[in-house]
């Protein structure tokens, strides 16, 4: 099972736009990530908010965190065709162990930015 | 050059084969994990490891067995009991409760 959903599946915009990027999860967390993934390739780490946080800047990027709702959404502003990627929110939840440290991912947005 | 490293790049198995996957890293990470990516979906979670020598099952262990003899490496099988292999693999490691690093990934193919 997964533990995060991403919503959209799928987002088209045009350069200069707004991307917003959803992201609901079901346990309790330690801390919450987003990842960009151009495909074919691994991913690479966006930002990383806190569950004590609720939002949280880098660059062009807001992401929120809302855990009473156990969600997060990711803004990319001003959009730029490079932008286009598949987009996922990442996780860690307890594993049987203890500790945060199984992470698990989402279904991913992708995202088409139009010249 | 610090960072994480996935071999081959790509992968061709006849059903019936094991196959093993390389992952390494010089990142001093604990934690090391493996994810399996179909086409057009998410990462489901293989195995992860929070040190050496102890490893835990993920999601979808059926038919995959790793190992963790040191904390640069985390190695992953595929086995003949996994009926449908055919796959990208990523493989990423993680220092105390930080962001994931991951390696390039592994296309596997069985032919």
């Amino acid at each position: 099972s997964q533990q995060g959903e991403e919503d959209p599946q799928a987002l088209s915009i045009q350069e200069g736009e707004n991307a917003t990027m959803n992201c609901s999860y079901k346990t309790s967390i330690n801390n919450l990530q987003w990842y960009r993934q151009n495909s074919g390739r691994g991913l690479v780490h966006l930002i990383l908010i806190r569950s004590n946080e609720r939002e949280k800047h880098s660059g062009r990027l807001r992401v929120t965190l809302d855990t009473s709702k156990k969600s997060s959404s990711l803004l990319i502003t001003a959009s730029r065709a490079a932008d286009t990627a598949s987009y996922f929110c990442a996780t860690d939840g307890r594993g049987v162990s203890g500790g945060y440290q199984k992470v698990t991912f989402g279904i991913g947005t992708k995202l088409q930015v139009i010249p | 050059d610090g960072g994480i490293t996935q071999s081959p790049k790509y992968l061709f198995r006849k059903e019936g084969q094991n196959v093993t996957l390389s992952c390494e890293q010089n990142l001093n990470h604990d934690a090391m994990y493996w994810y399996r990516q179909d086409p057009g979906q998410g990462l489901r979670l293989i195995y992860y490891s929070q040190i050496v020598n102890d490893f835990q099952k993920g999601d979808i262990a059926e038919g995959y067995s790793v190992s963790r003899e040191k904390k640069e490496s985390f190695p992953l099988t595929v086995t003949s009991a996994q009926k449908n292999p055919t796959a990208f693999y990523l493989c990423a490691s993680r220092g105390g409760l930080a962001e994931q690093f991951f390696g390039p990934g592994t296309r596997l193919t069985v032919l």
